[in-house]
């Protein structure tokens, strides 16, 4: 199994706190992606990033921020969480060769609540 | 606007049995498709892909099968095991681009 730690893993939240998910992986893999899953709509991307430093947008990036400022390290903010943000929450890493169509390992997920 | 459609919410099938899983894409600029397996409470794992050079691709009991002028694809598992009981979704992408997922097919092999 690759190493992709996600953390926390189930997080309760008010509406308008901010909230920060961390990815952690221990592969050096150069890609790293959020994804949320939902009912009815499957895995959709919020952000990626393809290095240090260096992240694009998802189809679904709006009400999310990220920041990579090691490899290792991939963090997800809600600025002012809504409702709307309930959702299981997938982190992701491909490897260093290759794009985005490379494999992509799974981290375990974080379920958050928004109250 | 789905790019990726997986008609079917859910599938049972009997063990020992064929299942067919089911994809649809719209963009035809898609070249590379991919199926992942869910179980619950884990992240999706990568189970088989295809490139649009190809029609069929074969991994043990798993084979994938593309058909470009209907811009469909098929897994097929033979024979259907009690732990392939997961959501498998359907992925595709365009060249180098991101990977855009289905909503994904509950299976539920039966005993």
């Amino acid at each position: 199994d690759a190493g992709i730690t996600q953390s926390p893993r189930h997080k309760v939240t008010e509406t308008g706190t901010p909230v920060t998910l961390r990815c952690h992986q221990t592969e050096n893999h150069r890609y790293m992606y959020w994804y949320r899953q939902d009912p009815g709509h499957g895995l959709r991307l919020i952000h990626y990033s393809y290095g240090v430093k260096d992240t694009d947008k998802g189809e679904v990036s709006d009400g999310y921020s990220v920041s990579r400022s090691k490899t290792e390290d991939f963090l997800l903010t809600l600025e002012s969480a809504t409702s709307s943000q309930t959702s299981v929450y997938f982190c992701a890493i491909s490897e260093t060769s290759g794009g985005p169509r490379e494999t992509q390992y799974f981290g375990p997920g974080t379920r958050l609540l928004v109250l | 606007d789905q790019q990726v459609k997986q008609n079917s919410p859910s599938l049972s099938v009997q063990e020992g049995r064929i299942s067919i899983l089911n994809c649809d894409y719209t963009n035809s600029m898609f070249d590379y498709f991919l199926w992942y397996k869910k179980y619950p409470a884990e992240g999706p794992t990568f189970l088989i892909s295809i490139s649009s050079i190809k029609d069929k691709n074969e991994d043990g009991r798993f084979t994938v099968f593309l058909n470009k002028s209907a811009k469909h694809l098929s897994l097929h598992i033979v024979p259907s095991q009690p732990g392939d009981s997961a959501v498998y979704f359907c992925a595709a992408s365009e060249r180098d681009d991101k990977i855009i997922f289905g909503k994904g097919t509950r299976l539920h092999i039966l005993p």
